[in-house]
């Protein structure tokens, strides 16, 4: 079935340093791709997305890529601050389908120390 | 304008007993999602509404699962005689027809004794 794998589970980088997330997808027919942040509490909120005729999006100190042969796509966040700290989850979906679900990786406990 | 919202926040209940756990999502938005988050894993896509159309159903784990929505509006996810390994948080999400991005509401905490 469809799935997304993530990597790393967990991530602890220094204040002002880049984190890097990668997710690898599985149905090849997936054409979008959004990433999320969930503060502890909190409710997921989208904070990039890239759509599969684009290889790469930036958003300030965010930046995502996407490889479609290899079926990867990354987030970059560079100059970490401590309030990027916390989980970050990247999805694929098949948008123009019977019902655009998305399929979550299994997250990443980005940790940024002061 | 309002978001996502969801009720209960929390719930505790015994093991056998029905829940029911409530959407209200964005005005407008046609789509909505149910969600599940068990503890340190991703979400579980559950089920899918869109306007009139037959909701997509394949997420359902058991048949103790159901949802409806009425009016094109809330939706009210049901759990019948509850497991433990029911307890997770249950995460609606909204979306415009011709848009792709899904927005979240707070979620409900279940916990089952």
């Amino acid at each position: 079935g469809e799935n997304v794998e993530q990597h790393p589970s967990t991530l602890s980088v220094q204040e002002g340093d880049s984190a890097v997330i990668k997710c690898t997808y599985s149905d090849s027919a997936s054409n979008y791709f959004p990433w999320y942040k969930q503060e502890l509490g909190k409710r997921p909120q989208l904070i990039i997305d890239i759509r599969s005729n684009v290889g790469e999006k930036k958003d300030q100190r965010i930046a995502v890529t996407l490889n479609k042969t290899a079926k990867h796509f990354s987030l970059h966040i560079t100059e970490t601050q401590p309030e990027d700290s916390a989980v970050y989850f990247c999805a694929a979906s098949r948008n123009g389908g019977a019902t655009n679900k998305l399929i979550f990786g299994t997250g990443t406990l980005l940790a940024v120390q002061p | 304008g309002a978001g996502v919202s969801q009720s209960p926040s929390n719930k505790v209940t015994e093991k056998g007993k029905d829940v029911e756990l409530r959407c209200d999502p964005i005005s407008g938005h046609t789509a909505l999602y149910w969600y599940r988050q068990s503890l340190g894993q991703g979400l579980e896509f559950l089920i899918y509404f869109q306007g009139n159309s037959a909701p997509d159903k394949s997420g359902l784990p058991s048949d103790r699962f159901s949802a409806e929505r009425t009016g094109g509006s809330v939706s009210t996810l049901t759990i019948q005689r509850t497991q433990q390994e029911d307890s997770a948080v249950y995460l609606c999400a909204s979306r415009q027809t011709v848009a792709e991005t899904q927005y979240f509401g707070p979620g409900t905490r279940l916990l089952v004794l």
